[in-house]
């Protein structure tokens, strides 16, 4: 049971240089999310999704971007990359459907710009 | 935006205390939530509450969703070098109207350290 996969683990980027961070669940969830972890701060959400064709921002949306064609994935787009996006990048996934219920997490993507 | 204080911000102990950690708001949360997480993984759940008042337990592990629905603690009884990790508060305020859609707010992590 694979839960929610990101991928890459690492990754290092260039200033300006795009990327996107990947990920997908087998859980059949509605719910998705997408937060950065700072070293000694809290998880803050970038972008969020309801279901396949719906997003909306976030606490920190600004240089990111996503997309939810599918029910499974969930890409993160970084179209412009600058040092301060250096973080830990964590997708989510709930199910929505009952109010009890919480989020798992995946592993986590490491971005380092420089 | 919403923010929640947590505290301490890291506590090293021996193999055997027990530890406590908080979280408050200045806002009401209806739903407080306890991760841990490990080096190199995404937070993993310990422990939902739902109800001012909860007081629930999972194993070593006992937390507490405040009467005034602005605070929570952990306590983990008995720890074990397996304890060390982050641990994180979470929760979602109580909304004025509509739904929160899951969205959670987290504290800023509390660093603990076990020695044997």
């Amino acid at each position: 049971n694979a839960g929610v996969t990101q991928t890459p683990k690492f990754r290092i980027l260039k200033i300006g240089q795009s990327m996107t961070l990947q990920c997908t669940q087998d859980m059949n969830h509605n719910y998705m999310y997408w937060y950065r972890q700072d070293p000694g701060m809290g998880l803050k959400l970038i972008y969020y999704s309801v279901g396949a064709g719906i997003t909306d921002k976030g606490e920190v949306p600004n240089g990111y971007n996503v997309s939810r064609s599918t029910t499974e994935d969930f890409p993160l787009r970084l179209e412009l990359a600058a040092p301060s996006q250096t973080s830990v990048y964590f997708c989510a996934s709930r199910t929505g459907q009952d109010t009890n219920t919480e989020a798992f997490f995946g592993q986590g993507t490491r971005l380092t710009v420089v | 935006g919403q923010q929640l204080n947590q505290s301490p911000q890291s506590m090293f102990i021996q193999e055997g205390e027990d530890v406590s950690m908080n979280c408050t708001s200045s806002s009401i949360f209806n739903t407080w939530l306890w991760y841990k997480q490990d080096p190199g993984e995404g937070p993993v759940l310990l422990i939902a509450l739902y109800k001012a008042g909860e007081l629930t337990s999972n194993g070593r592990l006992t937390a507490q969703f405040g009467i005034t629905r602005k605070d929570s603690f952990l306590n983990i009884s008995a720890s074990i070098p397996s304890d060390v990790g982050i641990y994180f508060c979470a929760g979602r305020p109580a909304n004025a109207g509509g739904t929160s859609y899951g969205k959670l707010t987290f504290g800023q992590g509390t660093i603990l350290t076990v020695h044997p």
